[in-house]
């Protein structure tokens, strides 16, 4: 069974570079039938896709993020990551690394919660 | 960018009623592209429904989803005390690839 695991900082300062990595047990990212990426989720509020990428190395952004996002993947650990550069207070989130087949999102990792806050 | 809207925002009813929940889309889009998802707190999402109509592996047969064009539904059937929880509809398309309802909280009257 596949798991997901996200690791990372919990508070990041106004400005500065959000990043976060994705640890993917029980499967390879280098699978041809999936796409791994990032959602994020405010409190209390709904889901809002960020970005993901293909075992090829094609990679897909939210338009609305795109200028600040950079997803990559490291094969050699079973990981993939995320940077958002330039953070605000709207980007406090519980971010969520994500498996999706075909056209759903079949595998979610547990969610870290990232706080933007000097 | 097709929009999704839910409603109600939230659902009041007891263990052993109905639900009906709606998911609304901007325009109209094929039913292979539409999925539901439940929620329950400090959780992540549950795929429940993908193809509009399509249980995922595991999920109880009480739940079902239909609809087509701009309109879909989720139901419910008897309410049971674990399904109290928020449900999102989502949809799959050109960029940005998902986009998502802003869900239904289903909780105890």
């Amino acid at each position: 069974q596949v798991q997901l695991q996200e690791s990372g900082p919990g508070l990041v300062k106004p400005s500065e570079t959000l990043s976060l990595t994705c640890t993917v047990s029980g499967g390879s990212i280098s699978s041809s039938y999936y796409y791994w990426g990032w959602i994020r989720q405010p409190p209390g509020k709904g889901l809002e896709w960020i970005g993901s990428f293909y075992y090829s190395g094609i990679m897909y952004y939210n338009p609305s993020l795109k200028s600040r996002v950079t997803i990559y993947a490291d094969t050699s650990k079973n990981q993939f990551s995320l940077r958002l550069n330039s953070v605000t207070a709207a980007d406090t989130a519980v971010y969520y690394c994500a498996r999706r087949h075909g056209t759903t999102v079949v595998t979610w990792g547990q969610g870290i919660l990232v706080t933007v806050s000097s | 960018e097709i929009v999704l809207t839910q409603s109600p925002g939230t659902l009041s009813l007891s263990p052993g009623e109905r639900a009906t929940l709606s998911c609304r889309t901007s325009q109209s889009v094929g039913s292979s592209y539409l999925a539901w998802y439940q929620q329950k707190p400090g959780q992540a999402p549950r795929l429940l429904i993908y193809g509009a109509s399509s249980r995922a592996t595991g999920i109880p047969d009480r739940f079902s989803g239909s609809g087509s064009g701009t309109d879909f539904t989720l139901t419910i059937s008897r309410l049971e005390p674990e399904d109290f929880a928020v449900y999102f509809c989502q949809h799959f398309d050109h960029l940005p690839l998902l986009t998502f309802g802003g869900g239904t909280k289903v909780e105890i009257k």
